[in-house]
This record gives structure tokens, C-alpha cells and sequence, in this order.
């Protein structure tokens, strides 16, 4: 599920599954990191967010990774809802006085019921 | 109850003409931005804004401009539309935070279609 090509990548799973969304950062100096979910017609919507002195961070259902080795984001989704089907979204925070935001290429999540 | 709002959510016009979208934010947030989202979904950041500070893409034509008229206001005046500006655009805003990280909240979108 990683962004690359031209083509929004798409991310099949069953109803009921678990979900993995992967994310590959650019910028090693980046401290913070928010995955948003954006579905159809509407704008991203807030999820979770890691600060880069974590690996892990849990929320309800969602679980967010980060391995700053390899630069590397993941979003794990428990339990997938058809109302999950969504483009996501990594970005991080490179810095600077306004906090500004690189957002990543978005992963489509489609859900099988 | 919303928390940012745009207008309008779908504008429709002809090549060469000038157009304005508004945005409103009543989180109480010091930063506001502007992103542009093309087909395939890729958000890029054009303008970050607080009253103290206008940070431009330099990426972004001169033809674009934000104007605030006050805190809680970043509107987006664009300038001799062109064919290529059709794009989704999204207004966020962000609190001052007293530690650097600041989660961006975003508005619902304004479909621009230049004909």
C-alpha cells in the first residue's frame, strides 16, 4: 500500500479483517506524523498522530507504527468497517514556525461486506 | 457547529475570470492554510498564514492570493483562472500549541471547475 507510480494504490480487505496502510517519509528531520482519512466528497479528517519519539501509538481500532530507520509510517486498521473505506492519508511535520505539513500520495481502502 | 467551513463547495467559471473562496474557522486557531488537491488526489500546501507571518509556496502562481481579513478568515482570491487550476481546495487550521506539533483540521472542500 505504499505510494508510488501515478496511480492511487488501492488496498482491498474483507469485511471484518485487519488493515494495513504503509506510508514511506521523505524528510529524516521530520518529528511529528498524522494519518487523516479521507473519504469521498469530503476533506481529510484527523485519526492519529505519532510524535518521532515514539514507535507506536494506539487509538480506537487504529494502531499507527513508525520506524524511523527505514523512515517508514504504517496505519493498522482492526476489525475493517465498510464505513472505513476511504482514501488515506500519511503526512509529516518537517518543521518550521507554522508547523507545515508534506502529505504522502493517499492509499485507497476499499471494504468487502 | 462546523468547525471549518468553506464557500463555495463547487464553483464552476470560464478561463480568465477572478474568483474568491471563503473560508471560516471557530476553533479559536492562530494558523490557517490553503491546499490544492488535483485528480489524483495529491494535497499540496500553498499558503500557511497566522498574523504574523505569510509562508507561499513558491511553487504557486502569483495569480493566487490569500487575504485575511481577521483571525478566524483565510479567503482565496485566484486571479485569470486557467484551464489547469480545476482542482479540489482545502482550507485548514491550527492551533498555537506551546510544543511544535500542531494537528492541521481541515474544511470540506471547494470543487473549482475552470471551463
Amino acid at each position: 500500500g505504499e505510494s508510488v507510480g501515478l496511480h492511487l494504490p488501492t488496498l482491498s480487505v474483507q469485511e471484518g479483517d485487519n488493515s494495513i496502510i504503509n506510508c514511506a517519509y521523505s524528510n529524516s528531520a521530520s518529528d511529528y506524523f498524522i494519518w487523516y482519512k479521507q473519504e469521498s466528497g469530503k476533506g481529510p479528517q484527523f485519526i492519529i498522530d505519532i510524535r518521532s519519539n515514539m514507535d507506536k501509538r494506539q487509538g480506537q481500532r487504529v494502531t499507527v507504527l513508525l520506524n524511523k530507520t527505514v523512515k517508514h509510517l504504517s496505519l493498522q486498521i482492526a476489525a475493517t468497517q465498510p464505513g472505513d473505506s476511504a482514501v488515506y492519508f500519511c503526512a509529516e511535520n518537517y518543521g518550521g514556525s507554522q508547523g507545515n505539513l508534506i502529505f504522502g500520495k493517499g492509499t485507497k481502502l476499499s471494504v468487502k461486506p | 457547529d462546523t468547525a471549518v467551513s468553506q464557500t463555495p463547495k463547487y464553483l464552476v467559471t470560464q478561463m480568465g475570470n477572478d474568483k474568491s473562496i471563503k473560508c471560516e474557522q471557530n476553533l479559536g486557531h492562530d494558523t490557517m492554510y490553503w491546499y490544492k488537491q488535483d485528480s489524483k488526489k495529491f494535497l499540496k500546501i500553498m499558503f500557511s498564514y497566522n498574523n504574523k507571518e505569510l509562508i507561499i509556496n513558491e511553487t504557486v502562481p502569483n495569480r493566487f492570493s490569500p487575504k485575511s481579513p481577521d483571525k478566524a478568515h483565510l479567503n482565496l482570491h485566484i486571479n485569470s483562472l486557467e484551464l489547469g487550476d480545476s482542482a479540489v481546495y482545502f482550507c485548514a487550521s491550527s492551533p498555537v500549541q506551546t510544543s511544535d506539533y500542531k494537528t492541521q483540521y481541515f474544511g470540506p472542500g471547494t470543487r473549482l471547475l475552470v471551463l
